[in-house]
């Protein structure tokens, strides 16, 4: 993923908002993605992950996207509610690797009550 | 079901000194990774182990080393600390050495003056 020093970019929702964030990604031998949300003092929490072979999975309020023509991937919340509020990361593996999960630019994810 | 859990939480420490770092993984998981965390970015993998060995490593030096015990708990050793070794560090564990659905603790925050 590429380094954004201390400033990640920052989305701001109102509360019952749908959201959408956005995730670029490089390699193209990555085949599986996952969404992850960290919130502040926490370890990173997994939130729903993608192989792929799929362009879209559900889970309760979320859905990833994966457009692996423009090496793309989203995370979209519905309902976005105040404890939505967190950095939220995308992260891959390749195809040929163990264990080395990369990390991209994380999103701060801010819901106005 | 305790999680991932890691010691200590917070630690300061000075240039030249050494440290070490603990992780319990999840209950049945026998993989540990552990990722470096710098402020305002996403985590970087170091290295994990499974069967009390090192099976991958991320481009970090050979002052950064660990080990797991029998138990599956690991150590990550600092040695010769920098400035730039200040971060948050995270411990992963999961069932899977290919990094999926990966389980985190909420870190150990080192500080190096």
């Amino acid at each position: 993923g590429e380094s954004v020093g201390l400033h990640l970019p920052t989305l701001s929702v109102q509360e019952g908002d749908n959201s959408i964030i956005n995730c670029a990604y490089s390699n193209s031998a990555s085949d599986y993605f996952i969404w992850y949300k960290q919130e502040s003092g926490k370890g990173p929490q997994f939130i729903i992950d993608i192989r792929s072979n799929m362009d879209k999975r559900q889970g309760q309020r979320v859905t990833v996207l994966l457009n692996k023509t423009v090496k793309h991937l989203s995370l979209q919340i519905a309902a976005t509610q105040p404890g939505d509020s967190a950095v939220y990361f995308c992260a891959e593996i390749d195809g040929g690797s163990q264990g080395n999960l990369i990390f991209g630019k994380g999103t701060k994810l801010s819901v106005k009550p | 079901d305790a999680g991932v859990t890691q010691s200590p939480t917070h630690l300061i420490k000075t240039r030249g000194q050494q440290v070490t770092l603990r992780c319990s993984p999840k209950s049945g998981h026998d993989t540990v990774s552990w990722y470096q965390q710098a402020l305002g970015q996403g985590p970087q993998f170091i290295f994990q182990y499974y069967e009390e060995e090192e099976r991958q490593r991320g481009n970090f030096p050979d002052r950064f080393s660990g080990h797991q015990f029998p138990n599956y708990s690991s150590e990550l050793n600092v040695n010769a600390l920098l400035l730039g070794d200040s971060a948050l560090y995270l411990c992963a564990s999961s069932l899977d050495p290919r990094g999926e659905k990966l389980f985190f603790g909420s870190g150990t925050q080192l500080s190096v003056l």
